[in-house]
């Protein structure tokens, strides 16, 4: 069964510290990795594409990287701004989405 | 370049009524996917669909569901007879056709509660 997991499944952090965000997923061959950010009461909002191991990708603070069974989402020097919830989810060929349950961030100033 | 519109944005329902929500996907996407969204919990996926096709409905309970996407107009997510565990967050994205259908994106939601 096609599977995607996250952690951790909240984070605090303070203005400038920087981590890291897991997403491990099983499915049965990947099309492409996604990570989106939601905000409360919005909609997700498309952050990267990821299709092959080894990929990276870059937009402002974050950078998001795939291996065979995990992506992880790097935040460098968090701002307030970047508190949200990131999303992570799995495509198999010919298939929807699978998305995990979300790590719910919190960057303090 | 306007994005994908769901309407409408907050849906009051009593029990027993219907609930209609409409999904406008990005211009030239012919793929719509529903999901729906408990508070603090993830997106579960509902119902894949292509212009006038139901490509996956795995997600759709068997009952009072019902999901469709005409040649023209939006696509609508209806449920019949409401009930309060209806309550939640029905989210529509949708992506291009053939080799640059990769991506989705996501509209604003439905908010729907049932009294």
């Amino acid at each position: 069964e096609d599977q995607v997991t996250q952690s951790p499944e909240a984070l605090r952090l303070q203005e400038g510290e920087s981590s890291s965000l897991n997403c491990s997923y099983t499915v049965s061959g990947l099309r492409g990795l996604f990570w989106y950010r939601q905000d409360p009461g919005k909609g997700p909002e498309f952050l990267f594409t990821l299709y092959s191991a080894g990929e990276e990708k870059e937009k402002e603070r974050l950078k998001a990287t795939l291996t065979k069974k995990e992506s992880f989402l790097h935040i460098t020097a968090p701002k307030p701004e970047d508190s949200a919830t990131y999303l992570c989810a799995a495509r198999p060929y010919g298939q929807n989405f699978v998305f995990g349950p979300g790590t719910r961030l919190s960057v303090l100033p | 370049n306007a994005g994908v519109m769901q309407n409408p944005r907050h849906l009051v329902r009593r029990r027993g009524q219907e609930a209609r929500l409409r999904c406008s996907p990005m211009k030239g996407h012919s793929h719509v996917y529903w999901y729906r969204q408990l508070p603090e919990e993830g997106l579960k996926f509902m119902v894949y669909l292509q212009k006038e096709n139901i490509i996956d409905e795995s997600g759709m309970p068997k009952e009072r569901f019902s999901a469709e996407f005409p040649k023209e107009g939006p696509s609508i997510l209806r449920i019949q007879q409401v009930v309060r565990g209806d309550s939640a967050a029905y989210f529509c994205a949708s992506s291009p056709p053939g080799p640059l259908n990769t991506e989705a994106f996501f509209g604003q939601g439905t908010r729907l509660t049932v009294v």
